[in-house]
């Protein structure tokens, strides 16, 4: 079983359309959550992180952690073309709430927002 | 742009070849990490450096030898590689070991 499970797609919709990215993750002792986005040719960038359970906002946004069922997922909300890229969940470890940053990868999502 | 710089874009070696391929941030950071990108494969940890010091070899095969000769640089010198090592290598830095990672833009290495 892999640690960290995420639906490749690719996964294409609308402009303006709610996205629902997820993984599922296998280890429970994972405390940080990350999302990063990772344009063609680019390396990944960091969008958002959650540190154990629970919802973030950031603008169009939002990132939920559910660790009782091991699952996170990112929402993009009024999705825009400049959203396409491959999103990447990211899981790491934690000791007295400090990350290690030896993270673990999901496969990563593709998305193309289209017009 | 990133503040991390990765050369070459591109490589193309032979399996009996040794080459070497380079990061550099300019961020200050003192944790810097390489990884290792294939298709329809999750990104993978390679080596973490954390002051110039290895703090992680992910059971990364021996003919992959990194060196971080001070915290702005790290290298991966690459010597009797196989096919199945072509992807793209990424380079990461952090002020410290933890999970807000600046990545460079990759070398994307091919072994015939």
């Amino acid at each position: 079983q892999k640690e960290v499970e995420q639906d490749p797609g690719p996964l294409s919709v609308p402009e303006g359309a709610i996205v629902s990215l997820n993984c599922t993750y296998s280890n429970s002792a994972f405390q940080y959550f990350m999302w990063y986005r990772q344009y063609s040719r680019k390396g990944p960038e960091l969008l958002m992180y959650t540190y154990s359970s629970g919802n973030k906002e950031d603008g169009r946004f939002t990132a939920q952690v559910d660790k009782s069922s091991k699952y996170i997922s990112l929402f993009i909300r009024d999705s825009q073309p400049s959203d396409s890229a491959t999103y990447l969940c990211a899981l790491d470890w934690a000791a007295g709430g400090t990350s290690y940053g030896k993270l673990t990868f999901g496969q990563g999502t593709i998305l193309t927002v289209h017009p | 742009e990133t503040g991390v710089t990765q050369t070459p874009r591109h490589l193309v070696m032979g399996m009996t070849n040794k080459k070497s391929l380079k990061c550099e941030q300019h961020l200050g950071h003192n944790a810097m990490y390489w990884y290792k990108q294939s298709a329809k494969k999750p990104l993978e940890l390679m080596f973490v450096y954390n002051f110039k010091e290895q703090t992680e070899n992910n059971s990364v095969p021996s003919r992959f030898s990194p060196e971080c000769p001070n915290s702005s640089h790290l290298f991966l010198h690459l010597h009797t590689l196989q096919p199945e090592d072509s992807a793209l290598y990424l380079c990461a830095s952090s002020q410290e070991p933890t999970y807000e990672q600046y990545f460079g833009p990759g070398t994307r290495l091919t072994v015939t």
